[in-house]
């Protein structure tokens, strides 16, 4: 079993629809819960990062990280056709950073 | 500051040909590490380092060599490349107190015939 499972999508949705993007764990010991955004032929650029459970927002994205059920989500509001890239949850225990396999999205205007 | 710098941008390799992947970063970042990027895999970490002259294995470092003579560089050494190989390979470097962000490089794309 993998430590990070990510749904693999692909998700295509509508110009602003909101958005829910969730990845499971298994390793009680990970501290920090990040998301990444992809462009194709890009590296990985920090969206957000938490630490603790509940809620955390920056604009139109909201963390959600709920440590009793090892679930964490990443909601998007208003989506854009500039959102339109992959997403990867990732996580991190002392010095490792485990990835999710990543979700697809693509926004239709 | 140019951040993290990955060279090559595009290698094709032989089996069995050996190649080095070139990483620097400009932010005084103690910890770096390496990953390959597969379809529907995510990203994998090779191996990682938290200070000049000290390195670690993670997740899938078969095949793989790496070594820290300074804060800034920290080269991947493919030793007899493969076919399962094939792949793009970025480089990450943060600092390592705390939470601190990790910040990638632009990515090798990698073909082993």
């Amino acid at each position: 079993q993998k430590e990070v499972e990510q749904d693999p999508g692909p998700l295509s949705v509508p110009e602003g629809a909101i958005v829910s993007l969730n990845c499971t764990y298994s390793n009680s010991a990970f501290q920090y819960f990040m998301w990444y955004r992809q462009y194709s032929r890009k590296g990985p650029e920090l969206l957000m990062y938490t630490y603790s459970s509940g809620n955390k927002e920056d604009g139109r994205f909201t963390a959600q990280v709920d440590k009793s059920s090892k679930y964490i989500s990443l909601f998007i509001r208003d989506s854009q056709p500039s959102d339109s890239a992959t997403y990867l949850c990732a996580m991190r225990a002392f010095n490792k950073f485990y990835f999710g396999s990543g979700t697809k999205l693509n926004v239709k205007p | 500051n140019a951040g993290v710098t990955q060279t090559p941008k595009f290698q094709v390799l032989k089996t069995g040909q050996s190649m080095t992947l070139q990483c620097a970063q400009d932010m005084n970042h103690e910890y770096m590490s390496w990953y390959r990027q597969d379809p529907g895999m995510g990203l994998r970490l090779i191996h990682y380092s938290v200070g000049a002259g000290i390195t670690d294995q993670g997740e899938v470092p078969n095949g793989y060599n790496v070594s820290r003579s300074t804060t800034e560089d920290f080269p991947l050494r493919l030793l007899s490349a493969a076919p399962s190989q094939t792949s793009v390979y970025f480089c990450a470097s943060s600092g390592t107190s705390g939470y601190n962000e990790q910040f990638f490089g632009p990515g090798t794309r990698l073909t082993v015939l």
